[in-house]
């Protein structure tokens, strides 16, 4: 079975601080890593994308991949309490690219 | 207008009731999912369809069918509704980008149907 965990959280920072968010994922050949914001009763809204090892930096939001070590992460700096919300990592599995998404980590953000 | 639509939004229904979920999106995606989300079970995939001719069931696609009518329509059906189907539905879209080895997938998502069976 592939799956991919996320502590279910609820991860607690004050306002300002940064916010880190990890995943990890069963399957080697995964290619492609998504993380989704979903705030309560919305749906999923993607917020960054990453395919290759490294960072990937996009406003306040840093996307880290290690497929060495299966698993990948969102730094969120200068949180806000408007940032409060699930986040759900998401991962491209075989040659479908079907993505399988975790149960998401919920983040308040205190002022 | 947003890309992905879904309707109802929100449907009450009883058991043995056949539902009908609808999805259109205006993205020109040729790839179109159904999800469920279920509190502490994150979402999970129903049914995808990568073009009009090819449906493909996911991990839970018992007690539902679907229906590609065209493109941009995507459309869910629980033909004898169950409570245990209560549950959040999201239609999702995307455009495959092939990139070599990294190729991208990202999915975006329609507004829900919040379904809820007595």
């Amino acid at each position: 079975q592939k799956e991919v965990e996320q502590n279910s959280g609820p991860l607690s920072v004050p306002e300002g601080a940064i916010a880190s968010l990890n995943c990890t994922y069963s399957d080697r050949g995964s290619q492609s890593f998504f993380w989704y914001r979903q705030y309560s009763g919305k749906s999923p809204e993607l917020i960054m994308s990453i395919y290759s090892n490294g960072d990937k930096e996009d406003g306040r939001f840093t996307a880290q991949l290690n497929k060495a070590s299966q698993y990948v992460s969102l730094l969120i700096r200068d949180s806000q309490p408007s940032d409060s919300a699930t986040y759900l990592c998401a991962v491209g599995m075989d040659s479908s690219y079907k993505l399988i998404f975790g149960s998401g980590t919920r983040l308040l953000v205190r002022p | 207008d947003a890309d992905v639509t879904q309707t109802p939004r929100n449907r009450i229904t009883k058991t043995g009731k056949r539902i009908m979920l609808e999805c259109s999106q205006t993205k020109g995606h040729d790839r179109m999912y159904w999800y469920r989300q279920d509190p502490g079970l994150g979402l999970r995939l129903i049914y995808y369809s990568f073009d009009v001719k090819d449906i493909n069931k996911g991990e839970i696609s018992d007690g539902y069918s679907v229906s590609r009518q065209a493109q941009a329509k995507f459309s869910l059906s629980l033909e004898s509704a169950i409570p245990n189907q209560t549950a959040l539905y999201f239609c999702a879209t995307s455009d495959f980008q092939d990139r070599g080895l990294a190729g991208i997938n990202e999915q975006f998502f329609g507004p829900g149907t919040r379904l809820t069976v007595l």
